[in-house]
């Protein structure tokens, strides 16, 4: 079946623009977790939804990032006045949630390439 | 903040050779997971091994933890040109909870 699916792919976006990135998860997955990739390091927690509630946005690295999942399906991932330091690979995974499991898989997706110039 | 560190950060060997990367985190764990991921594409989940397990096979990769010292290793045998990519480890503290990534080690594997 299908996987993750992100879009845009890539993104240039000018300091100070709003952006705004979809996830798609694999249909049926309960558990949806945005994580941000800077260049050469390794991926970083950001937030994640059980459903449509949003459990844990520890991650979010300011009050201009925030995440919706409104009818606990799609994502989106959209961050207000774009700084340079927002540059990275921003991945998105979905996994089940079955009760009982030691650990459901997260199957990610490919990533949205964000540049600020 | 990351969990922890890898070791080494470059690792560039001949196809057939064994290739050995570390990985060290800093707190309690439930499981702790090897993923690859090659230029341009997603991560991929390669194998996990739970924190009361010592020792795991997978094909050719083999996975070994130490909770005491906070330490895992992943050995990829009989390497191949196509092995050539980025290796995380990643941790849990519980189950459906979130990855905490390690820096991680990018492996070429020379044909």
């Amino acid at each position: 079946g299908a996987g993750v699916s992100q879009s845009p792919r890539y993104k240039v976006a000018k300091r100070g623009q709003d952006v705004a990135l979809r996830c798609d998860p694999i249909s049926g997955h309960v558990s949806l977790f945005w994580y941000q990739q800077a260049l050469g390091q390794g991926p970083e927690f950001l937030t994640y939804f059980q459903n449509e509630a949003q459990l844990d946005k520890s991650g979010l690295p300011s009050d201009r990032f925030f995440a919706e999942r409104p009818e606990g399906s799609v994502s989106t991932l959209k961050i207000q006045r774009t700084q340079q330091e927002d540059s990275a690979v921003y991945l998105c995974a979905s996994s089940r949630n079955i009760i009982g499991l030691s650990y459901n898989e997260q199957f990610f997706g490919p990533g949205t390439r964000l540049t600020v110039l | 903040s990351q969990q922890g560190e890898e070791d080494p950060q470059a690792l560039s060997i001949q196809e057939g050779e064994n290739a050995t990367m570390n990985c060290s985190y800093k707190t309690s764990i439930n499981n702790l997971q090897w993923y690859r991921q090659n230029s341009g594409r997603g991560l991929v989940h390669l194998i996990l091994i739970r924190s009361n397990e010592r020792e795991k096979h997978s094909g050719r990769l083999r996975v070994t933890l130490d909770t005491s010292k906070k330490s895992s290793s992943l050995l990829i045998t009989a390497s191949r040109a196509a092995d050539t990519a980025s290796y995380f480890c990643a941790t849990t503290k519980a189950a459906g909870n979130k990855l905490t990534f390690g820096g991680g080690t990018r492996v070429l594997v020379k044909p």
